[in-house]
């Protein structure tokens, strides 16, 4: 079993629906979680970030943390042509220092 | 101000042929990391630095792979004896906390 793993897409939403992309861990230890955007031939570029249970949200996203489900997810509201990339969850296992664990990302198509 | 930079941006090397990749962190980070990533996966974790203390290198692949940052400011990754395995983007970020990374925009390399 992966450490963190993410279905691989791709998700294909419509422009101006919502996106919803889910993410599993297997470390209970995990303290935090953070969701990275990559387009393609391009380097990871970090969305959010959220340390405790619940939802944070920044402007059209959402994160949304359940540490006893060992669950995250990012939601992405009013969806964008420009949103179609691919997401990446990182987790940091804490125990092991400050290194991020990624799963293999889930690639989002938005359709206009 | 600047963001993370690496050079080169691209890298052609011949099988057995030693390369040596930069970064140069974002000004006032103590913390630097690099990642291996390989078409289609997630980044992978490679090393990790604390100014110029490497206190995690435990995924470096082998032995072949030496990486330092002897003024705990730039820091090179270093490949000796390349071999096709290694072809991928190599990404480095930096973080002020050792927990929110920013990532450069890597350097790809392709060994023939």
């Amino acid at each position: 079993q992966k450490e963190v793993e993410q279905n691989s897409g791709p998700l294909s939403v419509p422009e101006g629906a919502i996106a919803s992309l889910n993410c599993t861990y297997s470390d209970r230890g995990s303290q935090s979680f953070f969701w990275y955007r990559q387009y393609s031939g391009k380097s990871p570029e970090l969305i959010m970030f959220i340390y405790s249970n619940g939802d944070k949200e920044d402007g059209r996203f959402t994160a949304q943390l359940n540490k006893a489900s060992q669950y995250v997810s990012l939601l992405i509201r009013d969806s964008q042509p420009s949103d179609s990339a691919t997401y990446l969850c990182a987790v940091n296992i804490g125990a092991a220092g400050n290194k991020l664990t990624f799963g293999g990302g889930t690639r989002v198509l938005v359709k206009p | 101000g600047a963001g993370v930079s690496q050079s080169p941006r691209y890298k052609v090397a011949k099988r057995g042929q030693d390369v040596a990749l930069r970064c140069d962190p974002i000004s006032g980070h103590v913390s630097l990391f690099w990642y291996q990533q390989a078409l289609g996966q997630g980044p992978e974790f490679l090393t990790y630095f604390q100014n110029e203390a490497q206190l995690d290198k435990s995924g470096l692949p082998s032995d072949r792979f030496f990486a330092e940052r002897p003024e705990g400011s730039v820091s090179t990754l270093k490949i000796q004896r390349t071999q096709q395995e290694d072809s991928a983007v190599y990404l480095c970020a930096s973080s002020v906390n050792g927990e929110t990374q920013y990532f450069g925009p890597g350097t790809r390399l392709l060994v023939l």
